[in-house]
């Protein structure tokens, strides 16, 4: 199993462009989730899925977009970019509703 | 509300020591906890949880001990090695929740 992947590894960005970070997972999981990682903070999640056509919003959602139409993949869109979405973004999964998640290496995203 | 703090947010060991990296909750609500290992670059790992009807769980060179009284979570590393040093994140869940909320973890530093 490969676990979790995303890509890209690396993005740039300028203001106002709009992108898709992608996050596929073989585990079979239904839970999916993205967060984002600023330096000197924790990670905030932005979304969730609890399944394949569910999603739900976290706890910094703005200027993001989800869709979950397999059960393998979770896709964030960043609409129109800002430098304040200048971060480090994760997605995760479990098979057991928000426990024991397993991470992504990460997508780090620079906005112009 | 939900928050999980760490009490230092930096921690210097030497080589073969015992680690405790100490974490606070404020959710009395909260009956799952987790313990993340980040190396640089990335992805957070898995390294050890608990639910709150246990006190405390051992894994390999790794103990959490939970103390539900004072709202208060530990990650002991037995015998520290180069390979620890990492940023060690918490994360608690209140049952029913949908979301693990991360503290802001604390950057553990191993001295030969």
């Amino acid at each position: 199993n490969a676990g979790v992947t995303q890509t890209p590894k690396f993005q740039v960005l300028k203001t106002g462009q709009s992108m898709t970070l992608q996050c596929a997972q073989d585990m079979n999981h239904e839970y999916m989730s993205w967060y984002r990682q600023d330096p000197g903070m924790g990670l905030r999640l932005i979304h969730y899925s609890v399944g394949a056509g569910i999603t739900d919003q976290g706890e910094v959602p703005n200027g993001y977009n989800v869709s979950r139409s397999t059960t393998e993949d979770f896709p964030l869109r960043l609409l129109s970019a800002a430098p304040s979405q200048t971060s480090v973004y994760f997605c995760a999964s479990t098979g057991t509703t928000n426990e024991k998640l397993f991470f992504g290496s990460g997508t780090q995203l620079s906005v112009l | 509300g939900e928050s999980v703090g760490l009490h230092l947010p930096t921690l210097s060991v030497q080589e073969g020591d015992n680690s405790i990296i100490n974490c606070a909750y404020s959710n009395s609500a909260s009956d799952y906890f987790i313990w993340y290992k980040q190396e640089s670059g990335k992805g957070p790992q898995f390294i050890i949880d608990i639910r709150s009807n246990m006190d405390k769980r051992q894994g390999q060179r790794v103990t959490v001990l939970l103390n539900k009284t004072v709202k208060h979570l530990s990650l002991q590393i037995a015998a520290t090695q180069p390979g620890d040093s990492a940023v060690y994140f918490c994360a608690e869940n209140v049952q029913g929740a949908q979301k693990l909320v991360f503290g802001q973890g604390t950057r553990l530093t191993i001295n030969p």
